[in-house]
């Protein structure tokens, strides 16, 4: 069965770095797109950009343009999104969300990470 | 950007009563998703393409619309449904509603 299997809750410290993971399996990882959500708590969603899987090419929304990184670990159907000089607003729930072909929404989501960035 | 507007922004219903949910596009998108998400919980892809229904989801939702307005309904409620419903469009850059909570009466 298809799945997106992130990585474990993280706290960090203003202006330190996280890298969280999602690793795919149950499907060719470079058919389909990655997507990454941001979900501030008690919040709505937010969409952050996509990483071409086949290509490695990631594109960024614009409010998540400098600090932010996708990646890849196409070897391991992994997906990774970096965030470097974390902020306070930078806690949320961080959601990697597979686009389903070439249909304009998401068929799968990981399970979410949450990040508290707190001094 | 395109703007969604859902309204309510919370709603209470009681078993058997009709829901509609609404979503407004500040300009005309192609097609309207749906995602249904319950607390600690990942979205659900619920409708797509405007009025088609995911996988597993009861027929009791649809959805339906055009241009720059969009609806939810759920033609019996049962206590299953309460969560919250987002909205999505990506005819220009991709955005979501803000999201409609919607509880058992």
């Amino acid at each position: 069965q298809i799945q997106l299997v992130q990585s474990g809750p993280e706290l960090k410290k203003p202006g330190e770095s996280v890298k969280i993971s999602c690793k795919a399996s149950g499907y060719t990882f470079t058919d389909y797109a990655m997507h990454w959500v941001k979900q501030a708590p008690g919040k709505g969603l937010k969409w952050m950009g996509w990483i071409n899987t086949y290509t490695g090419k990631p594109t960024y929304a614009d409010d998540f343009k400098g600090r932010f990184v996708f990646s890849l670990e196409a070897s391991a159907s992994t997906a990774n999104l970096q965030i470097s000089n974390l902020k306070n607003e930078d806690t949320a729930t961080y959601f990697c969300a597979r686009r389903s072909g070439y249909r304009y929404y998401f068929d799968y989501w990981g399970q979410g990470v949450m990040v508290t960035v707190s001094s | 950007e395109i703007v969604l507007t859902q309204s309510p922004t919370t709603i209470a219903a009681s078993p058997g009563e009709k829901v509609t949910i609404t979503c407004r596009a500040s300009s005309s998108v192609s097609y309207m998703y749906w995602y249904q998400q319950k607390p600690g919980a990942s979205p659900k892809p619920w409708i797509y393409d405007t009025s088609k229904l995911a996988s597993g989801v009861p027929n009791r939702f649809s959805g339906s619309g055009s241009g720059t307005s969009y609806s939810l309904t759920i033609n019996t409620m049962e206590t299953e449904d309460a969560a919250t419903y987002y909205c999505q469009q990506w005819s220009s850059t991709l955005t979501f509603g803000s999201g409609t909570k919607l509880e058992i009466k």
